[in-house]
């Protein structure tokens, strides 16, 4: 079956510090990887995505690159802000799975920035 | 606002009591999915419906758990004699039937707290 592993956290970091958190999976097919945040009491947002070997995904500084040969898809930002902390969940698509999206999360990557 | 939306977005209930969450999804989309997540982890899948045919029911789904989208529009979850393990956030997804990059649309979730 299709799994995500993601890095555990929680990650602190300072402001401006460079960021990654680690997502590796396995599945069978060509899935589309994404990666959703979800700030303290709120649902889940879509951060970006990349549906293809070797797209690179990107938003509000935000950049991951799917890579096939090693299977990860991590999630990388130059420099975060207090304003970036929240909780990073790494997640795969399957493709064409009867057509509808059973999607596999990993369990979450907590960010704490700090000013 | 157009987004996928769910009520109540808070319900705190005592064990035993029956709770219903419901769900709108965005107008034109077919599909919907409900998921489960708990502290700490990621969100898992527990159902799936095309239109109002209820296509998937994940094994987490238990007796007690009931969805349903009768029109093929808004959908309900029921949960029957509420446990305490049954406390979670429970996120609404839709999609459209025609494939938009393997992309689904969460709502903000409804959190449970059974006390």
């Amino acid at each position: 079956g299709n799994s995500v592993t993601q890095m555990e956290g929680p990650v602190t970091l300072s402001e401006e510090a460079f960021l990654t958190i680690n997502c590796t999976y396995t599945a069978t097919g060509y899935p589309s990887l994404f990666w959703y945040v979800q700030y303290p009491g709120e649902g889940l947002q879509l951060l970006l995505k990349a549906t293809k070997a070797d797209d690179k995904g990107s938003n509000k500084g935000f950049e991951a690159t799917y890579r096939k040969e090693t299977t990860s898809f991590h999630l990388e930002k130059g420099s975060v802000q207090v304003s970036d902390s929240a909780v990073y969940f790494c997640a795969l698509h399957p493709m064409n799975s009867g057509g509808y999206q059973k999607v596999t999360f990993g369990i979450g990557t907590k960010l704490q920035v700090i000013p | 606002d157009t987004g996928v939306s769910q009520n109540p977005r808070h319900k705190i209930t005592k064990r035993g009591q029956n709770v219903t969450f419901r769900c709108d999804p965005i107008s034109e989309h077919n599909r919907l999915y409900w998921y489960r997540q708990t502290l700490g982890q990621g969100p898992e899948f527990l159902t799936y419906f095309q239109n109002e045919a209820q296509l998937e029911k994940s094994r987490l789904l238990s007796d007690r758990f009931s969805a349903e989208r009768p029109k093929g529009s808004f959908s309900t979850l029921e949960i029957q004699r509420t446990e305490q393990g049954d406390s979670a956030m429970y996120l609404c997804a839709s999609s459209p039937t025609v494939d938009s990059g393997n992309t689904i649309y969460f709502g903000e979730g409804s959190w449970l707290t059974v006390v």
